[in-house]
């Protein structure tokens, strides 16, 4: 079975913080995805990537950026955390579909 | 651009009762898969069924079947004999393509059910 690991279920930060969230897959995926998921909004891809040092923005990428320098693994990085990043934050990978989802990060910015 | 939606927010069914989800897409593409995701109270979101565009017949996975409707671009859920267990948020979502875009999905809002014992 596809292993999604995310490093943290639940996470607290402050205001202007960087913040790390970390996501690897054991499958050998090319492609990586990280959506947050609020009520009511479903799920919003933030950022995806085909292919190592390969990154394309999705639909919310205003204040994240990412990093995927090795191929199972694939960051998000906040870079000056805010109220309004308080969020669950979903990671998947794959190759070609279906998606293989990660446990979530409940990540709240105080 | 795809959108996908689910138009019930909340829904609720007695146990071993049958239960409909509904979801509906928008898309101008003529490949592509849909799928219904399950996400489970505090746990991890997994693939329920999935159906290929081109596939006429319905999917079915033992007590999950889907309704295609191409021309009305619907694609509902059937749960059948319903399962506490069955209590999640499921999410439909539509890909595009068959070897393109990285398998990039676009998801609807959700529906959570609840199965009432």
């Amino acid at each position: 079975d596809v292993k999604v690991t995310q490093s943290s279920r639940y996470l607290v930060k402050r205001t202007g913080e960087k913040v790390f969230l970390e996501c690897v897959q054991d499958m050998d995926h090319e492609n990586m995805f990280w959506y947050r998921q609020d009520p009511g909004l479903g799920l919003r891809l933030i950022y995806f990537s085909y292919d190592v040092k390969m990154k394309e923005k999705g639909d919310i990428p205003e204040g994240y950026s990412v990093s995927r320098e090795k191929k199972e693994r694939f960051s998000l990085i906040l870079e000056s955390a805010s109220t309004n990043q308080t969020s669950m934050y979903l990671c998947a990978s794959s190759f070609r579909q279906p998606q293989h989802f990660g446990d979530g990060t409940r990540l709240s910015i105080l | 651009a795809q959108t996908v939606t689910q138009s019930q927010p909340e829904m609720s069914v007695q146990e071993a009762e049958t239960v409909t989800l509904s979801c509906t897409y928008d898309t101008s593409e003529n490949n592509y898969y849909l799928f219904w995701y399950k996400q489970p109270p505090s746990r991890q979101m997994i693939l329920v069924i999935r159906q290929e565009a081109y596939k006429q017949q319905n999917a079915t996975e033992n007590r999950f079947s889907v309704n295609f409707q191409k021309a009305a671009k619907s694609f509902s859920l059937k749960i059948s004999d319903s399962q506490l267990g069955d209590t999640a948020m499921y999410f439909c979502a539509f890909m595009k393509g068959i070897n393109t875009n990285a398998g990039k999905s676009t998801f609807g809002d959700g529906t959570t059910l609840t199965v009432k014992p």
